[in-house]
């Protein structure tokens, strides 16, 4: 398996413009995991998903997030409008709950708002 | 809510020698699991070591181990025979089931030659 893949790698955008961030997650698992991280704030648990469905989003910063899952292999973290302190990397993660088995990252998506 | 503290916000070590990162947590969950977690400069997320909170014996993957202190709610890391490519930050982490990670704040890492 190719592990979690995320894109795009990098994004740079205008504030008041929408950013998606996609995510696949490794094939057979059921659990889907957003986080950000920033220097300070560390690294943030922002919702996760477990077979498809969104379990806890209580880490969604505001209203202008959202996060879907629409199939097993796929998932999108939306942000509109972009602000400048949205800037942060954010990664996905999946994992097999259930299973003696830890949570594999994606790459990241390093996102700047200027 | 639980929460992972790592005091250390930065350690060095030379090249050889013998390092520990510290982390405590807090939680009232009695089943959990603990992790460390490697992040060089690529950025990628790397799983060092786990540890399940009912297993009594520390656990060893190679030249890490840890120092788990289930009533003491600490978890430490102790990598042996440092190597230049251990340089990087690392992250203690907590879940009461697997994959909801709680981060601790990180340990930036250097190894010097």
């Amino acid at each position: 398996d190719a592990g979690v893949i995320q894109s795009p790698r990098h994004e740079v955008t205008e504030m008041g413009q929408e950013v998606t961030l996609r995510c696949k997650p490794i094939s057979g698992h059921n659990s889907l995991f957003w986080y950000r991280q920033t220097m300070m704030r560390g690294l943030e648990l922002l919702i996760y998903f477990n077979n498809n469905v969104p379990i806890d989003d209580s880490g969604m910063p505001e209203d202008r997030f959202s996060a879907k899952m629409p199939n097993a292999s796929f998932s999108t973290l939306k942000i509109q409008p972009s602000e400048p302190r949205d800037s942060a990397v954010y990664f996905c993660a999946s994992s097999l709950a259930g299973r003696d088995t830890e949570a594999f990252f994606g790459q990241g998506t390093r996102l700047t708002v200027v | 809510a639980q929460t992972v503290t790592q005091s250390q916000p930065e350690m060095s070590v030379q090249e050889a020698e013998t390092v520990t990162l510290s982390c405590t947590y807090d939680t009232s969950e009695n089943n959990y699991y603990l992790f460390w977690y490697k992040q060089p400069p690529s950025r990628q997320m790397i799983l060092v070591i786990r540890q399940e909170a009912y297993k009594q014996q520390n656990a060893t993957e190679n030249r890490f181990s840890v120092n788990f202190q289930k009533a003491a709610k600490s978890f430490s890391l102790k990598i042996s025979d440092s190597q230049l490519g251990d340089t990087a930050m690392y992250f203690c982490a907590f879940s009461p089931s697997y994959g909801k990670l709680t981060f601790g704040q990180g340990t930036i890492l250097t190894v010097h030659p």
